[in-house]
């Protein structure tokens, strides 16, 4: 069975330059989540989704942050304008839902802004 | 206000020997924890968790201890072998439709 699967690996850009990031989660999985590392740290909720519904999204940065899953299945984080800050690695996983709450990460998208 | 706290960012530990980590948590309500495992550059994945309803679980080499009145977990690994080096993170959620809380990390570094 195929994992989460999450692309570009690696991103470089200029600050104020948008990105974006792909993820195509585990067949069947109705949960999908990115989460942001910063080096040295946890893995912190971004946005999640049940289906195509962002059901939690309070950690967003919505001024310059934005996320769809389209039809349910895969999503798109896009961050327009990335700034210095925002470099860190871009982790999305899916989970079947209840009841153990397990996820299955993807290997994330390392993001550097210059 | 960290809810899930695992406060030794780094542990060396003698292949064969025990390592163990530690972790804390102040939110009354998680009742559900988890360890993951990472390694450079990949993603976290699951190694072992606990019910609030227990308070050890065990699989092969690792076991996990949760004292529920300290709001204390523990990962023990036994004998520790190089191949576990890497970064373990704690989590913890509630009974309701909540996402996984992590902490900090520990890395685990077995010297041969």
């Amino acid at each position: 069975e195929a994992g989460v699967v999450q692309s570009p690996r690696y991103k470089i850009i200029e600050k104020k330059q948008p990105v974006a990031f792909w993820c195509n989660p585990i067949s069947g999985h109705n949960t999908l989540y990115w989460y942001l590392q910063n080096l040295g740290q946890g893995p912190e909720l971004l946005i999640r989704y049940e289906n195509e519904e962002a059901v939690d999204d309070s950690q967003l940065p919505k001024d310059r942050f934005s996320a769809e899953r389209l039809k349910g299945v895969d999503s798109t984080l896009k961050i327009q304008p990335a700034e210095l800050g925002d470099s860190a690695v871009y982790l999305c996983a899916s989970s079947p839902g209840q009841p153990t709450g397990e996820l299955f990460f993807g290997e994330g998208s390392r993001l550097t802004v210059l | 206000d960290q809810q899930v706290k695992q406060n030794s960012p780094s542990l060396s530990v003698q292949e064969g020997r025990i390592s163990i980590l530690n972790c804390d948590y102040t939110n009354s309500m998680f009742d559900y924890f988890l360890w993951y495992k990472k390694y450079p550059a990949e993603g976290p994945t699951f190694l072992i968790s606990i019910s609030s309803i227990k308070d050890k679980n065990e699989d092969g080499r690792f076991t996990v201890f949760l004292n529920k009145s300290a709001k204390h977990l523990s990962l023990h690994i036994v004998p520790s072998q190089p191949g576990d080096s890497a970064v373990y993170f704690c989590a913890a959620r509630d009974s309701g439709n909540t996402p996984l809380v992590f902490g900090k990390g520990t890395r685990l570094s077995v010297i041969a």
